[in-house]
């Protein structure tokens, strides 16, 4: 299943909303994670199932969508939020987008 | 505290063997099926295997099938990925993940990442 992300780079200032998307090329059935990886570092989950926040992670952080179309939105961009962004799904499978790198306008 | 610690990465020639392992701490290693993904130089994120909680089921991305074997042993919470024949597309971060389904789920936790490179 192909995963498409959009934008491929986002500039934002702090405090911003900030949104980023995924679109699937088939219905996931919310069966869809969001992971953050900064530079150097391993990726870290922020939200499964489209839309349940992981444990500790800040609450700023939300998901949302349902069949192809989904959504990570940052509601008040925080310096520490820069990084690059990966959907991935889990319907059939795992496949991952290109990712959204984020970066401070 | 969960950690996933990768090693044996590093330089190989095409066509050669490397082994990878994963020391795992910080949950029960045996209730979890595991996953390996790899991300090339500036490249996204790819998955290349996942084992099943017992080891009783294997599964690979087409383009390593025949090539990787995934293994854990559950005695020494240690998951492995044995790589042959490898290529010079191979080169890669490898990642040792946590696969809360066994193919069926979110990647909840992931090590650092150790460095294959696949090169004359």
């Amino acid at each position: 299943i192909q995963m498409t992300q959009s934008p491929s780079l986002l500039s934002a200032s702090v405090g911003d909303r900030v949104t980023l998307s995924c679109k699937a090329g088939q219905n996931i059935n919310n069966y869809l994670a969001w992971y953050q990886q900064k530079l150097g570092e391993a990726p870290k989950l922020l939200i499964y199932n489209a839309n349940s926040l992981q444990t500790g992670i800040p609450s700023r952080f939300s998901g949302s969508g349902s069949g192809t179309d989904y959504t990570l939105t940052i509601s008040s961009l925080q310096p520490e939020d820069v990084a690059t962004y990966f959907c991935q799904q889990y319907n059939s499978w795992y496949t991952f987008g290109a990712g959204t790198k984020l970066e401070l306008k | 505290e969960v950690q996933l610690v990768e090693s044996g990465g590093g330089l190989v020639q095409p066509g050669r063997s490397m082994k990878l392992s994963c020391a795992a701490s910080g949950f029960t290693f045996s209730n979890y099926g595991m996953a390996w993904v790899r991300q090339a130089p500036t490249k996204g994120l790819e998955w290349v295997a996942t084992i099943s909680y017992d080891g009783s089921s294997t599964y690979y991305r087409d383009s390593v099938k025949g090539r990787f074997t995934i293994s854990r042993d559950n005695a020494k919470s240690t998951l492995y990925l044995q790589m042959n024949s490898l290529r010079s597309e191979d080169t890669a971060t490898y990642y040792c993940t946590r696969d809360l389904g066994g193919g069926y789920s979110e990647l909840d936790y992931w090590g650092q990442g150790v460095m294959v490179t696949v090169s004359s």
